[in-house]
């Protein structure tokens, strides 16, 4: 079955990095995208951007691109997204998701809370 | 950019009442259109895709329709456990923006 299992909480103070990692099994990575979306307390979805695991082609969100990277690493079928100055409204649970491209987010990790707080 | 704009914000209705959330793009995604149900504490869930194709495992009561601009998402009879936050999202293009969500309550 396919599943997407992601790295745990992480605390951070203003001005850090963050890298949270995805890893999927159950299906072949490289023939799908993973979709990076955030969820801040309280709010709606947000989302971040995606990378084709097959090409490592990128589409980031206008808000945090020229901060934020993600990667794909086909060997372990691991997907990375790391956030970069991190301020204190990018606390939020940040979710990896399936798809991509013209492809609807179908599975979903559990989900990373990240908290930026001096 | 395209803009997503659900309504209503939140809605309140009994167990077995009709229950219908729409969803209006700023410009034509064609049948680009996914709704995402999402529980409290819970990870979003995919229900729908391609503006009406139910994914796999999801009760026949939930329905979706529309494309272009307007979309639409219909429970057929509301049961206590379908409350949630409803999310609609364009995937035909850059952002890939989501709808601001539904709270749907039982009364």
């Amino acid at each position: 079955q396919v599943q997407l299992v992601q790295s745990g909480a992480e605390v951070k103070k203003p001005g850090a990095s963050v890298k949270v990692s995805c890893k999927a099994s159950g299906y072949t990575f490289s023939s799908y995208g993973i979709t990076w979306v955030r969820q801040a307390p309280g709010q709606g979805l947000e989302w971040m951007g995606w990378i084709s695991a097959y090409t490592g082609n990128t589409n980031y969100a206008q808000k945090i691109e020229g901060r934020v990277t993600m990667t794909a690493d086909t060997s372990t079928s691991t997907a990375y997204m790391e956030l970069r100055s991190l301020r204190s409204d990018d606390t939020a649970v940040y979710y990896c998701t399936r798809g991509g491209g013209y492809h609807e987010s179908d599975y979903w990790g559990q989900g990373t809370l990240v908290t930026v707080s001096s | 950019d395209i803009q997503m704009t659900q309504s209503p914000s939140s809605l309140s209705a009994s167990v077995g009442d009709r229950v219908t959330i729409t969803c209006r793009a700023n410009q034509g995604i064609n049948n680009y259109l996914a709704w995402y149900q999402q529980k409290p504490g819970k990870v979003p869930k995919l229900l729908i895709y391609a503006a009406s194709t139910l994914q796999s495992g999801v009760p026949s009561r939930f329905s979706g329709s529309g494309s272009g601009t307007d979309f639409t998402l219909t429970i057929s009879s509301l049961q206590p456990e379908d409350v949630a936050t409803y999310y609609c999202q364009n995937y035909n293009s850059a952002p890939r923006t989501f709808g601001q969500g539904t709270k749907v309550e039982i009364k």
